[in-house]
């Protein structure tokens, strides 16, 4: 079935780096623009990034921009997320979402949780 | 950038229903779409396009858009429709996903 599956978060300090991955399955992956979407404890869902189907274009919200990097191997059927210079705020669970048609997020992961903490 | 507003909370008794609006400067011209959320788990697409239902999604959820203001309307609302919801946008200008700040439905 369609499937995504997120890894890569855990305990970083503040200042250091962490990549995140995005195992896609069950589609055609290099057909999809892909995101990755961020939410603090208790918060609401922040959008972090997004990748055209074929990597040609990539976007971000301007809370990472500079320090984040989106990027896919669709030979691999994987997304990443190179997070660098990881600050305190960054701390939350990213999810990779698929999107259809204007956007609409038809699939997400299960969520994998970063914790910038000293 | 664009903001889309939505109350922090709404209360409705089982086998009413629930009205969560989605305010935002002309979204009537975007295409909007919510998402449940339910604690623990990741965000599930209720209503895509303004109007339309994913497979799978009762026809109890319905949304509609125009002007400044979007609705999601869940009817006959039960227990199990308690979780978090949030309506988002493509804002073609800046090139963003905009998310609004998300309502906290509890079923009274």
């Amino acid at each position: 079935q369609v499937q995504l599956v997120e890894s890569g978060g855990g305990v970083v300090q503040p200042g250091r780096s962490l990549r995140l991955s995005c195992a896609a399955s069950g589609f055609t992956f290099s057909s999809y623009g892909m995101h990755w979407v961020r939410q603090a404890p208790g918060k609401g869902l922040e959008w972090v990034a997004v990748i055209w189907y074929d990597g040609s274009n990539k976007y971000y919200a301007d809370s990472v921009k500079g320090r984040f990097t989106i990027s896919r191997d669709n030979s691999k059927n994987t997304l990443y997320l190179q997070m660098n210079s990881l600050r305190a705020e960054d701390t939350a669970v990213y999810y990779c979402g698929m999107v259809g048609g204007d956007h609409a997020f038809d699939i997400w992961g299960q969520g994998t949780m970063v914790t910038v903490s000293s | 950038s664009y903001v889309l507003t939505q109350p922090p909370s709404v209360s409705v008794a089982p086998g009413q229903t629930a009205r969560i609006t989605c305010g935002g400067n002309n979204i009537g011209s975007k295409s909007v779409h919510w998402y449940q959320q339910k604690p623990g788990q990741a965000p599930v697409l209720v209503v895509y396009d303004d109007s339309d239902r994913p497979s799978g999604i009762p026809e109890r959820f319905s949304g509609s858009n125009s002007g400044n203001t979007a609705t999601l309307t869940i009817s006959r609302v039960e227990a199990g429709d308690e979780a978090d919801y949030y309506c988002q946008v493509w804002d073609s200008s800046s090139v963003h996903v905009v998310f609004g700040g998300g309502t906290k439905l509890t079923v009274l």
